[in-house]
């Protein structure tokens, strides 16, 4: 089966550092995406981790723990522009994404 | 065309009516995907595709609904005898392989009245 859990909210300050978790169970796993969701848009792509470890692009890092089943993706220096939903999916060998809920992340001043 | 479109934008029916909404992915991508997607919730996997072969339907609800690429490029998913839980948003996306990022129209929205 799949199971994908990640907050429902969180709140960060401009300029600060946020990092977003995601657990998964996940039959057959292949790696683990990250996409951000702005509101009435559709989800664009953030990162992609197949190994463990670390992978940084810009403001945004992604990382991955197969063992564990952990994934997170920090964001640096917060922008209001990050106000969004961050959605985390497990992809399998078999092709099958599977998406959790989202955690809705808010930038205050 | 440069990313995936999706038609139409929105779609509003009556309950009991069948409806074909319709995915253009980005050329050359062999892997389509159909989600849907309510408020507040991630994308939920339907179907998809490799080229012209359905690979995976296990997220369709049920017998009404229905999934097609009959040439490898161009997808419609149809939903027949139309409910009113079947108002969403219906997300299609595409990759290059079915390993590799997808990459999501903006959507249907349908509503059933």
């Amino acid at each position: 089966g799949q199971n994908i859990d990640q907050p429902t909210e969180m709140t960060a300050t401009e300029g600060a550092i946020v990092q977003i978790n995601c657990t998964y169970q996940t039959s057959g796993f292949n790696g683990l995406f990250w996409y951000q969701q702005h509101a009435g848009e559709a989800p664009t792509f953030l990162s992609y981790n197949v190994l463990d470890g670390l992978e940084e692009k810009g403001r945004f890092s992604s990382f991955l723990s197969r063992s564990k089943g952990y994934s997170y993706l920090l964001l640096k220096e917060l922008q209001m522009k990050d106000s969004a939903s961050y959605l985390c999916a497990a992809l399998t060998n078999a092709g099958k994404s599977t998406f959790g809920d989202g955690t809705t992340l808010t930038v205050k001043p | 065309g440069a990313g995936v479109s999706q038609s139409p934008r929105y779609k509003v029916t009556k309950r009991g009516q069948d409806v074909a909404l319709r995915c253009d992915p980005i050329s050359g991508h062999v892997s389509l995907y159909w989600y849907r997607q309510a408020l507040g919730q991630g994308p939920e996997f339907l179907t998809y595709f490799n080229y012209e072969a359905q690979q995976d339907k296990s997220g369709l609800p049920n017998d009404r609904f229905s999934a097609e690429r009959p040439e490898g490029s161009i997808s419609t998913l149809t939903i027949q005898r139309t409910e009113q839980r079947d108002s969403a948003m219906y997300r299609c996306a595409s990759s290059s392989t079915y390993t590799d990022t997808q990459y999501f129209g903006p959507g249907t929205r349908l509503t059933v009245l």
